[in-house]
């Protein structure tokens, strides 16, 4: 099956700094992406979703701002998480599709202290 | 709007046994796909099986059968002869080919007792 990778895996961070998050399909392109948002012992909640060349598309009530999207090519797509607040630890997960099915990677754990 | 239900916070089945994890689900669209994932402790979201809303028969891959009732809207998965690695957390979810995003449902997590 088609490989999604995330990165960092882990990553803690002050409140108040920006983290990015890396998502890339390795072996097959990717015009959409998808990034959920899991809290501990919850579900995947789907927080945007990722356009290649165009804006992400944000759920209600996703601060577009707060959580920055790029899907700078075929292959990549970046969650940045601005102005980070504890409220902000959780475990995001990225997906993309290909004909065959839906792929996700590995997740970020984020823990912001 | 998508809606996927998952009735049953956790489970628990004896070693070997066979174990059924309800799903249900709401859409208005036709054209749709339901999926199984398994996510054990360490969060990665293992894809188990894939029915399209047009596949008259009931998928199956393995151990793991999903019991497909279009009429009433479930999805439910079936895995047999129960192992101690198929303790994890089970998420039913479902993708309409309109928009192409997938939706959760809140989870079923299974314990397989020795």
């Amino acid at each position: 099956g088609a490989v999604v990778s995330q990165h960092p895996s882990r990553v803690i961070c002050k409140s108040g700094t920006s983290v990015k998050i890396e998502c890339r399909s390795l072996d097959f392109q990717a015009t959409t992406m998808f990034w959920y948002r899991q809290f501990p012992k919850k579900s995947l909640m789907l927080m945007a979703t990722s356009n290649e060349g165009s804006k992400a598309t944000y759920e209600q009530g996703v601060e577009k701002d707060k959580f920055l999207i790029n899907h700078a090519s075929l292959t990549l797509s970046t969650l940045t998480v601005t102005s980070a607040h504890p409220e902000d630890s959780s475990f995001y997960i990225c997906s993309a599709n290909t004909y065959e099915g839906q792929y996700f990677g590995p997740g970020t754990r984020l823990t912001v202290t | 709007a998508q809606k996927i239900t998952q009735t049953q916070p956790g489970m628990f089945v004896q070693e070997k046994e066979a174990v059924t994890l309800d799903c249900t689900y709401d859409t208005s669209d036709q054209s749709y796909g339901l999926f199984w994932y398994k996510q054990p402790s360490s969060g990665e979201m293992i894809f188990l099986i894939y029915q399209g809303s047009y596949d008259e028969q009931n998928a199956t891959e393995g151990r793991y059968s999903l019991n497909f009732q279009k009429a009433r809207k479930s999805a439910n998965l079936v895995i047999s002869a129960s192992q101690l690695g198929d303790s994890a957390m089970y998420f039913c979810a479902m993708r309409s080919y309109n928009n192409n995003d997938m939706r959760f449902g809140a989870g079923t997590r299974l314990t397989v007792k020795p």
